[in-house]
């Protein structure tokens, strides 16, 4: 396996049930990040791992909840959720450099998982 | 706050001829990159092209470059030679301190 991998690539779920989305990378980076990707609207940041560590959490409901083990794997635990968060949640990794802008940290996406929430 | 805005949300090319996507950002940042990424049908996102803000000089990878304007805060992307491949949703994004701020998004049609 190559580049950042999720799993499941499709899911469909009734608004009671509890699923994971998981996300791996193998590209050795140090940061990983939680998007949603809606049509006609901006990627939104869900959360950030830098380190294993959560450093944003962009006013995200409860129903969403990520877990970061390891520097390589990324959950988004998700339960009871809405329709509306239908969308496609894409995963994406980085090499977070230390000293901010200077060390520019492209990101590299996974392919995503396309939710619809019934 | 930071704002990335793409106001074409869709755009049509003829195979082989030339198309320029808009992207405008406002920031009170001096230094930051910003970014052109694409998003191909059912496929993932890559990097097409980035920018340091601290460089004039536009960046260019093959058939894509930018014209990149710090003080109007615009970067475009220009595709020349456009081929079929090239259809895609393309997405401008900006990062400065520590955060990527993504625009709504251009898709792009190559008509053969």
């Amino acid at each position: 396996e190559t580049g950042v991998t999720q799993t499941p690539r499709h899911l469909v779920m009734g608004m009671t049930n509890k699923k994971s989305l998981k996300c791996e990378q193998h590209l050795g980076h140090n940061a990983m990040y939680w998007y949603k990707q809606s049509a006609k609207k901006p990627l939104e940041l869900m959360f950030v791992y830098n380190f294993k560590e959560q450093t944003e959490n962009n006013s995200v409901p409860s129903r969403f909840s990520p877990e970061c083990p390891n520097s390589s794997h990324l959950f988004l635990h998700l339960h009871t959720l809405q329709p509306e968060d239908s969308a496609l949640y894409l995963c994406a990794s980085s090499q977070e450099r230390s000293g901010g802008v200077g060390s520019y940290n492209e990101q590299f996406f996974g392919p995503g998982t396309r939710l619809t929430v019934l | 706050a930071q704002t990335v805005t793409q106001s074409q949300p869709e755009m049509s090319v003829q195979e082989a001829e030339t198309v320029t996507l808009s992207c405008t950002y406002d920031t009170s940042e001096s230094d930051y990159y910003l970014f052109w990424y694409k998003q191909p049908p059912s496929r993932q996102m890559i990097l097409v092209i980035r920018q340091e803000a601290y460089k004039q000089q536009n960046a260019t990878e093959n058939r894509f470059s930018v014209n990149f304007q710090k003080a109007a805060k615009s970067f475009s992307l220009k595709i020349s030679d456009s081929q079929l491949g090239d259809a895609a949703m393309y997405f401008c994004a900006y990062l400065g301190t520590y955060k990527y701020i993504f625009g709504t998004g251009t898709r792009l049609k190559v008509l053969a």
